[in-house]
């Protein structure tokens, strides 16, 4: 069965730090990859998502992700962090290459930017 | 993007009664919608997928009986937690799929059953 694996749970960091937080899935067929955001009291929201092509992905909000298929990964990565960023990230996978497959979701990274 | 409405953000109910959650897809048409359910520090665990017009189908663990699932139209999906209990307090979103492989998020609803 496929799984994702996040690797942090809570990340603190100072505003203008630079973030990746790291995830790692299990399936081995193609697959579709998704990071999602979700702010205190907001539903989940699409930050960026890989299909094929091009493996380094860029988001809203300067957010970009890199896609290692060797890896099995696809972190995420920001330059400078904004106290404004402070949310809950979750990443997710679904089957790729045309199937309907459901999402399958990490536990999820809580990130605090300290002003 | 597209726009989902779960409705209520939040309920509060009775050991033994039911309650009923609204998933609306408010400005495209959803062939697919799942639903989900959060526990505290955890990710979000598919419960179940519906079809408009077909049963759901359900995750292995999740009993149908109890979360009664509804896909009347394109645009709505009602999750239905029927004789809930207090272990059944959780967070459910649901999420509506427009095309193969793009799911939007409704904002959740916080049950706690007392």
């Amino acid at each position: 069965a496929q799984s994702v694996s996040q690797h942090n749970h809570h990340v603190i960091l100072s505003e203008a730090a630079s973030l990746e937080l790291g995830c790692n899935y299990s399936y081995g067929g193609t697959v579709n990859l998704f990071w999602y955001v979700q702010y205190p009291g907001q539903h989940l929201q699409l930050l960026l998502k890989y299909f094929s092509g091009d493996p380094l992905v860029k988001g809203i909000k300067g957010f970009e992700a890199e896609f290692i298929k060797s890896k099995f990964s696809f972190n995420l990565r920001k330059p400078s962090v904004q106290w404004s960023d402070t949310a809950e990230y979750f990443c997710a996978v679904t089957k790729g290459g045309g199937s309907q497959g459901n999402l399958i979701f990490g536990k999820g990274t809580k990130l605090s930017v300290k002003p | 993007g597209a726009v989902v409405s779960q409705h209520p953000s939040w309920v509060i109910c009775k050991s033994g009664t039911s309650v009923k959650i609204e998933c609306r897809s408010l400005d495209f048409q959803a062939t697919t919608m799942f639903w989900y359910r959060q526990f505290p520090k955890q990710s979000l665990m598919l419960m179940a997928t519906s079809n408009e017009g077909s049963k759901a189908t359900y995750e292995q663990g999740v009993e149908k009986d109890k979360f009664l699932i509804n896909h009347a139209s394109l645009t709505l999906s009602t999750l239905t937690v029927t004789s809930a209990h207090p272990e059944d307090s959780s967070f459910y979103i649901c999420s509506a799929r427009k095309g193969y492989t793009e799911a939007f998020f409704g904002q959740g609803t916080r049950l706690t059953v007392v």
